[in-house]
């Protein structure tokens, strides 16, 4: 059965990088793109990427474009996010989230979540 | 401030109807498609409707959708109090090159 399973939770000072995996099994990682979403506490959901894991091609939302890195290794079949430059804004639980259908956005399989706590 | 509009909150009780609705514009839900994703606390959303309409398998048929013009609306007929959730809209943005989504709507099942 597909599944994602992400890395665990990060504790981080401000203006440190964070970088989260997304470790996917049941299903090629190559075959389905690859999102990541956020949500702050009590807050709603926000796209941040997204990855074509054949490809390494990447598309990010101007809001993070500079300050995000999504990348891949096909061999462990596990996708990352990496983000920078870190603030108390960035407090968050992120996702990883595939898309089954290219351009459709139904993403149909979630990671658990990773909470990111961003604190001095 | 979403892209996408949802009323904050919406309730109903047991068996009952309700529409959760999620405005958008001509660049967003005017010329692309709506999806809905359900989440529990402290959960993963779920896919609930894709491409305005589609319901993925396991998905029951008292979850449905619609859409019309820059507007789209999703329905849970016969709500029951497992229900209970957060609902979000989403749908592409052409200018922004982003998918984005809407505020949430929490629904209680009084």
């Amino acid at each position: 059965q597909v599944q994602l399973v992400q890395s665990g939770t990060e504790v981080k000072k401000p203006g440190a990088s964070v970088k989260v995996s997304c470790k996917a099994s049941g299903y090629r990682l190559t075959d389905y793109y690859m999102h990541w979403v956020r949500q702050a506490p009590g807050q709603g959901l926000e796209w941040m990427g997204m990855i074509n894991p054949d490809s390494g091609a990447t598309d990010y939302a101007q809001k993070f474009q500079g300050r995000v890195t999504m990348t891949r290794d096909t061999s462990t079949s596990t996708a990352y996010m990496e983000l920078s430059g870190l603030t108390s804004d960035d407090t968050a639980g992120y996702f990883c989230a595939r898309e089954f259908n290219y351009g459709a956005g139904n993403f149909d399989f979630w990671g658990q979540g990773t909470l990111v706590t961003v604190s001095s | 401030q979403s892209v996408l509009t949802q009323p904050p909150s919406a309730s109903g009780t047991p068996g009952q109807r309700v529409t959760i609705s999620c405005s958008g514009s001509s660049s967003t839900i005017g010329s692309n498609t709506v999806n809905w994703y359900q989440q529990f606390p402290g959960t993963a959303p779920k896919l609930l409707i894709y491409r305005n309409i589609q319901r993925p398998s396991g998905v029951p048929d008292r979850f449905s959708g619609s859409k019309s013009g820059t507007s789209a609306s999703l329905a849970i007929s016969g709500l029951q109090s497992e229900d209970e959730a957060d609902y979000y809209c989403a749908s592409w943005h052409d200018s922004l090159n982003a998918w984005v989504f809407g505020g949430g709507t929490k629904l209680t099942v009084l």
